[in-house]
């Protein structure tokens, strides 16, 4: 069981949005840390995606985006394309997330 | 460019040790924090120690305090695990990772596998 919950799956079509939650408690996100968010593909290393809640390191398309409130926080990805099919991860502080598996269908 | 290059992972029979290595380039070591995090097989990412830039702070997770020990050498540009009392359960992909700001992970190497077995 994940400190920050997040669902274990979600999938959208091609070109559609969705979004990934990530909820917390008053230990972490509640507490003002910030949510940082990766994604991992198939094989190969965590990158980061988001920082500080809704920062995009350069080179992260503009259809990521990141917010944050209260005791949660989401990840959304804009114009879905083939190649965002990931697990995707929220941390507060020292804590994950369980892991969330895109699917585009 | 920042890279990060893990060694010393490998096979090793229960309650025996090993040693990982992470050698940094491109960017200044002493001036990071870093980290190990690590990721058993099918599952998700955990982490397991920071150390910061000056070695003076470090925090464990509870699964490992007590027998894992981090420890940097700036000179040399390197970030080390000391794994001992190795348990089947520490059976990962350890990745040795850059923090920045508060505790977001910006740069991570490509990992190295554990594997805790007799």
């Amino acid at each position: 069981q994940s400190v920050l919950t997040q669902p274990p799956s979600v999938s959208g079509a091609p070109g559609q949005r969705v979004t990934i939650s990530c909820t917390g408690s008053s230990s972490n996100i509640g507490a003002g840390y910030d949510v940082h968010w990766y994604q991992q593909l198939p094989g190969t290393a965590p990158k980061l995606l988001i920082y500080g809640n809704s920062n995009r390191p350069s080179g992260v398309p503009d259809r990521f985006s990141g917010s944050k409130s209260g005791t949660s926080a989401s990840l959304a990805i804009t114009g879905l394309q083939a190649e965002d099919e990931a697990d995707y991860y929220c941390q507060s502080y020292g804590v994950f997330g369980g892991g969330t598996k895109l699917t585009v269908l | 460019q920042v890279q990060l290059v893990e060694s010393g992972g490998g096979l090793v029979k229960p309650g025996g040790s090993l040693r990982l290595s992470c050698a940094a380039s491109g960017f200044t070591f002493s001036d990071y924090y870093m980290s190990w995090i690590r990721q058993a097989p099918g599952k998700g990412l955990e982490w397991v120690s920071y150390i910061s830039s000056s070695g003076s702070t470090i925090y464990y997770a509870d699964s490992v305090k007590g027998r894992f020990t981090i420890s940097r050498d700036n000179a040399k540009n390197s970030l080390y695990l000391q794994m001992n009392s190795l348990r089947a359960e520490d059976t990962a992909v350890y990745y040795c990772a850059r923090i920045r700001g508060e505790l977001g992970l910006d740069y991570w190497g490509q990992g190295t596998l554990v594997t805790v077995s007799s």
